[in-house]
């Protein structure tokens, strides 16, 4: 069964700062992972995504993400918060042949002036 | 290219009555998958259909029902609805499904149950 878990449920940053949105994940295959980006009253919009290429994956926007084997980890980074980077942010796990995506409870992120 | 479309995005229904949503894929998907998000469950799995056959479905009462048509496009309907299925509906699309490809998702549909 593949799961991901959020050890945040909320991050404030200060605009100009570094952000990191952690994730651990479980799985019993090799997963794909992804990191999906939900503005207020939009529709949830793909970051980045891990699918056992190059274990440190960049994104839009200036985000980039390191998958951890060894520690389960999927963190989600970007090295200077910009105010447009408030948003909410899900992890999120697909594997095998299920045919769908688990997320994570989210991490609303706050970016301060 | 345009995007994923759903519609409505808006509606206001009272308890036991049933509704039906739309879902319009990017041209060219095969896959649709549905989702629901409500503040206390977060976002889960209601099913997902690949040319017009349902491939894996979450652990959503009967009342939760779905088909995709030939032109790739899907509905999903709830029945008797209970005020609990006040959410956000979301939909998504890809080329083969989840894995394999990007999910792009649709703007969604809010349902509010009165």
């Amino acid at each position: 069964a593949q799961s991901v878990t959020q050890l945040d449920s909320h991050v404030s940053v200060s605009e100009g700062t570094p952000v990191l949105l952690r994730c651990n994940y479980s799985s019993s295959y090799s997963p794909s992972l992804f990191w999906y980006v939900q503005h207020p009253n939009k529709g949830l919009q793909l970051l980045l995504k891990y699918t056992s290429a190059a274990t440190l994956v960049k994104g839009i926007n200036g985000f980039e993400a390191e998958f951890k084997k060894s520690e389960t980890s999927f963190h989600l980074t970007k090295p200077s918060a910009h105010m447009s980077d408030a948003a909410e942010y899900f992890c999120v796990v697909s594997e095998g042949n299920d045919y769908k995506l688990s997320f994570g409870a989210g991490t609303t992120v706050t970016v301060r002036a | 290219k345009a995007g994923v479309t759903q519609t409505p995005r808006y509606l206001i229904k009272t308890r036991g009555q049933q509704v039906t949503l739309s879902c319009s894929p990017i041209s060219g998907h095969r896959s649709v998958s549905w989702y629901q998000q409500t503040p206390g469950q977060g976002l889960q799995f209601l099913f997902e259909y690949f040319s017009e056959t349902q491939r894996n479905k979450g652990n959503f009462p009967g009342r939760f029902s779905g088909r995709q048509f030939s032109n790739s496009r899907s509905e999903m309907n709830v029945s008797t609805l209970e005020l609990g299925d006040s959410a956000l509906y979301l939909c998504a699309s890809s080329l083969r499904g989840a894995q394999a490809d990007t999910q792009y998702f649709g703007p969604g549909t809010r349902l509010t149950v009165l």
